[in-house]
């Protein structure tokens, strides 16, 4: 039972590198979103993608690129890393239902350092 | 707008008292979702609870129950007997739209953190 699947989980990097960061699910769910949780505080919506193929900002989508590759994979692409981008990043999934929670369901997160 | 927000960064608890953490809510939309989630130390998200906008019963899971107030867009999660196991950071969270959208945003609020004496 994997569930979601994050990649990698720890990653440091320089000021101006670049990286993607990994999601894949494997509950066939259409939907797929990308947090940030800095220290302390709740979770921010980064981008958020309703199926394969289509993306929509978030709350905070400067300095991110996503890509729904297929309905199972959701990347994060930071083009020209900043320490304020510093964080732990969580990947989730849901099912569209329309009488049950339809609740999302986390990856284990990825923290992120930017040197 | 959507909005979470959550006042109470902290909270200290006797174990096996009743804590009542607070969320607030904005939306124009008549549909709705609402949750909560724990997260303990280290550092997954645990699903609790949920509360449609158009649930006529309040939701309870267990010792968890969420008090829901339409009408003062307020929707608080109550732990009945509190245990030490408790101890987590606690998120709101509200999903704007019909839940069988899947285009639906989802948004956290700040989160309070609880702590239980023992």
């Amino acid at each position: 039972n994997a569930g979601v699947t994050q990649t990698p989980k720890f990653q440091v990097l320089k000021t101006g590198q670049s990286m993607t960061l990994q999601c894949a699910q494997d509950m066939n769910h259409n939907s797929m979103y990308w947090y940030r949780q800095d220290p302390g505080m709740g979770l921010r919506l980064i981008y958020y993608s309703a199926s394969e193929g289509t993306t929509d900002k978030g709350e905070v989508p400067n300095g991110y690129n996503v890509s729904r590759l297929n309905k199972r994979e959701f990347s994060l692409r930071l083009e020209s890393a900043a320490p304020s981008q510093t964080s732990v990043y969580f990947c989730a999934s849901r099912e569209r239902v329309s009488r049950t929670t339809g609740e999302l369901f986390f990856g284990e997160g990825s923290r992120l350092t930017v040197l | 707008a959507q909005k979470i927000t959550q006042t109470q960064p902290g909270m200290f608890v006797q174990e096996k008292e009743a804590v009542t953490l607070d969320c607030t809510y904005d939306t124009s939309d008549p549909s709705y979702g609402l949750f909560w989630y724990k997260q303990p130390s280290s550092g997954e998200m645990i699903f609790l609870i949920y509360q449609g906008s158009y649930d006529q019963q309040n939701a309870t899971e267990g010792r968890y129950s969420l008090n829901f107030q339409k009408a003062r867009k307020s929707a608080n999660l109550v732990i009945s007997a509190s245990q030490l196991g408790d101890s987590a950071m606690y998120f709101c969270a509200m999903r704007e739209g019909p839940g069988y959208s899947s285009a639906s945003k989802i948004i956290f609020g700040s989160g309070t953190r609880l702590s239980i004496r023992p």
